[in-house]
């Protein structure tokens, strides 16, 4: 299939495990961050946002927190499986030249060991 | 499945060419966003389009141009193509505009040579 191949941050864990991906991100005024996870051979795929005035936020198994103390993003895996496997983009949604885009930082890649 | 489907898949061209990348949307979204995936940028946002109209720009070169058709699919031409555009393109598409959720299609790998 296809990949991209970058030259990314590589995080391998043990099939049940926890996982943890960080991000820092630059921009202050972003109003909300968000996590995509990229499957080799496919586009990116939304898991989960939060909103810049929340500093938590729970999903079905993952989980974004937030400390704009340090601007600083992560997601928790909990339980990781094989299917979880993938490219882990946080993103930022950004006003920038009076409209809104699509932010993302440079990505880390997920291994699950069985 | 995300909805959003593109072609073609795959295009390998030579460089000083031009080529055309098609993307559909999902049903019922307005919006349609084009982003470049190369390895030492990772992926950034070309361009967005809401209901046919250009809504806004990111990092697009001059000889790079979009458009969205009446029925919402989107187009985008790479013209005098380069050794450096050789990467993953992608379409992305949403409801409404300046929304965060969206929607990848499975994207087309070009390749110039």
């Amino acid at each position: 299939g296809e990949s991209v191949g970058l030259h990314l941050p590589t995080l391998s864990v043990q099939e049940g495990d926890n996982s943890i991906i960080n991000c820092a991100y630059s921009n202050s005024a972003s109003d909300y961050f968000i996590w995509y996870k990229q499957e080799s051979g496919k586009g990116p795929q939304f898991i989960i946002d939060i909103r810049s005035n929340m500093d938590k936020r729970q999903g079905q198994r993952v989980t974004v927190l937030l400390n704009k103390t340090v601007k600083h993003l992560s997601l928790q895996i909990a339980a990781t499986q094989p299917g979880d496997s993938a490219v882990y983009f946080c993103a930022e949604n950004r006003v920038m030249d009076s409209s809104y885009k699509l932010i993302f930082g440079s990505g880390t890649r997920l291994l699950v060991r069985p | 499945d995300s909805g959003v489907t593109q072609t073609p898949k795959h295009l390998i061209t030579a460089t000083g060419q031009r080529v055309t990348l098609r993307c559909s949307p999902r049903s019922g979204d307005l919006s349609v966003y084009w982003y470049q995936q190369s390895l030492d940028q990772g992926l950034q946002f070309l361009i967005q389009y809401y209901n046919g109209e250009e809504r806004a720009k990111g990092n697009i070169l001059e000889r790079f141009s979009a458009q969205q058709f009446p029925d919402l699919h989107s187009e985008l031409n790479l013209s005098s193509l380069e050794l450096g555009d050789s990467a993953l393109y992608f379409c992305a598409s949403s409801v409404g505009t300046g929304e965060y959720e969206q929607y990848f299609g499975p994207g087309t790998r070009l390749t110039v040579t």
